[in-house]
């Protein structure tokens, strides 16, 4: 069975400043992750994913997440964080090939950026 | 543009009710899914597709079900609603190309 981990119910930080939103993962091999983010009263929005290659991937709106593979984890980084930056965050995870298509998400992250 | 939709967008309900919760998607992906989100659940599957006439459970299918007869559309049967239902319900789509999945608005249930 596959999962993910957010161990952050919210995480605060001063505009400005560099935020990492932690998340790991538990998949029978080579895992696709993703990060989506979802603003009040709409839907997920896709935001970067890690499939193969540079363990540093970037992503929209300045947002770069970085695989660690010994440590099954996929933090998200911003260097400097935007009170527009405030929302949701949740990290997903499938596995590899065509069998099991569904993403599996973590409970999220709230992620509050104070002016 | 492509896109996903889902309707209605709110709904309210009485326990014991039959709803369909609408999703209709442009893009022809062939993959579609349905999720719930809850307060300290994240999103939990529902039921999936990977195609025409194919429908799969998930997690969390009890008191659900899904019909895929055309690759655009995948409606959500609650078939006697439950206080237990009440949940935002979103629906996504992906192309068997790409990994990631795209997701339409969400439809807000509240069951009385």
């Amino acid at each position: 069975a596959q999962s993910v981990a957010q161990p952050e119910d919210q995480v605060n930080v001063a505009e400005g400043n560099p935020l990492t939103v932690k998340c790991t993962y538990s998949v029978s091999g080579n895992p696709y992750l993703f990060w989506y983010v979802q603003y009040p009263n709409r839907g997920l929005q896709f935001l970067l994913k890690y499939i193969t290659g540079d363990n540093l991937v970037k992503g929209s709106y300045g947002f770069e997440a970085e695989f660690n593979k010994s440590q099954t984890s996929f933090h998200l980084k911003k260097p400097s964080a935007l009170v527009s930056d405030s929302a949701l965050y949740f990290c997903a995870v499938r596995a590899p090939g065509t069998g099991r298509r569904a993403l599996t998400f973590g409970s999220g992250t709230r992620l509050q950026v104070q002016p | 543009d492509a896109e996903i939709t889902q309707s209605p967008r709110h709904k309210i309900t009485e326990t014991g009710r039959q709803v369909t919760l609408a999703c209709h998607q442009t893009w022809n992906h062939n993959n579609m899914f349905w999720y719930r989100q809850d307060l300290g659940h994240g999103l939990r599957l529902i039921h999936y597709s990977y195609g025409v006439q194919d429908t799969n459970k998930g997690e969390v299918s009890d008191g659900y079900s899904v019909s895929r007869s055309n690759t655009e559309d995948l409606p959500l049967t609650l078939e006697s609603a439950a206080s237990s239902q009440t949940s935002v319900y979103f629906c996504a789509s992906s192309d068997p190309g790409q990994a990631e999945a795209f997701f339409g608005q969400g439809t807000r249930l509240t069951v009385v």
